[in-house]
């Protein structure tokens, strides 16, 4: 089955413990990319890649990492969370070209305390 | 500044009320405009990609058409299992990809 599998679900963490994100596409995508929802403010991009060792950022990178080593895994990380990080987290993949428009993962619900 | 906003915020409907939501945007250069559903818990699942004004796509009981300033997410005759939030984004990305600008979305309630 295509998808974007991200790994884990549901994460508690305490503020300043680094941790990761992961996210995997079987779909052979060479776009893929992190967002952030959260009431009110709808969904944002945090870091996006174009393909394997080209990243960039969207429009809320400040306080997180990524890394795009290959061409299906796209791991979010945050190296000193805080909890204004709290919030669910997507990742997306599509082929280049807008046309498909993404496939998201299930998404990952981070509370830092 | 590149801007989607999506109206009504929250919209409750009788089953087979037929109705309509709104997309706006303020996307300089706009390239593709998208409508995805999302359900309680889920990530968002895509519904449909529009190009240029005047274009129109079908999928069961939804119809999305596209205007030079806004695109409409109308709904025939909905049924329970429509309930879900409707987000619109933008792009002015061309052949290559880019941010997808995301409106806040609606809410629908289809009640039986």
């Amino acid at each position: 089955e295509a998808q974007v599998t991200q790994n884990p679900r549901y994460l508690i963490t305490v503020t300043g413990k680094k941790l990761t994100v992961t996210c995997s596409q079987n779909m052979n995508h060479e776009y893929m990319s992190w967002y952030r929802q959260d009431p009110g403010l709808g969904l944002r991009q945090i870091y996006y890649s174009m393909n394997v060792e080209v990243t960039d950022k969207g429009d809320v990178p400040e306080g997180y990492k990524v890394s795009r080593k290959e061409k299906r895994n796209f791991p979010l990380i945050l190296e000193s969370p805080s909890p204004n990080q709290t919030s669910l987290y997507f990742c997306a993949s599509s082929l280049i070209g807008i046309s498909g428009g993404y496939t998201f993962g299930s998404g990952t619900r981070l509370t830092v305390v | 500044e590149d801007q989607v906003t999506q109206s009504p915020e929250a919209l409750r409907l009788q089953e087979g009320e037929s109705s309509s939501l709104n997309c706006s945007y303020t996307v300089s250069g706009l390239r593709g405009l998208f409508w995805y559903r999302q359900d309680p818990g889920k990530g968002p699942e895509f519904l449909f990609t529009l190009y240029s004004a005047g274009e129109e796509k079908e999928k069961e009981r939804l119809k999305a058409t596209l205007t030079k300033k806004e695109s409409f997410l109308h709904i025939t005759a909905p049924k329970p299992e429509d309930s879900a939030t409707y987000l619109c984004a933008g792009t002015n990305y061309g052949g290559s990809q880019g941010n997808l600008i995301f409106g806040k979305g609606t809410k629908l309630s289809v009640k039986p």
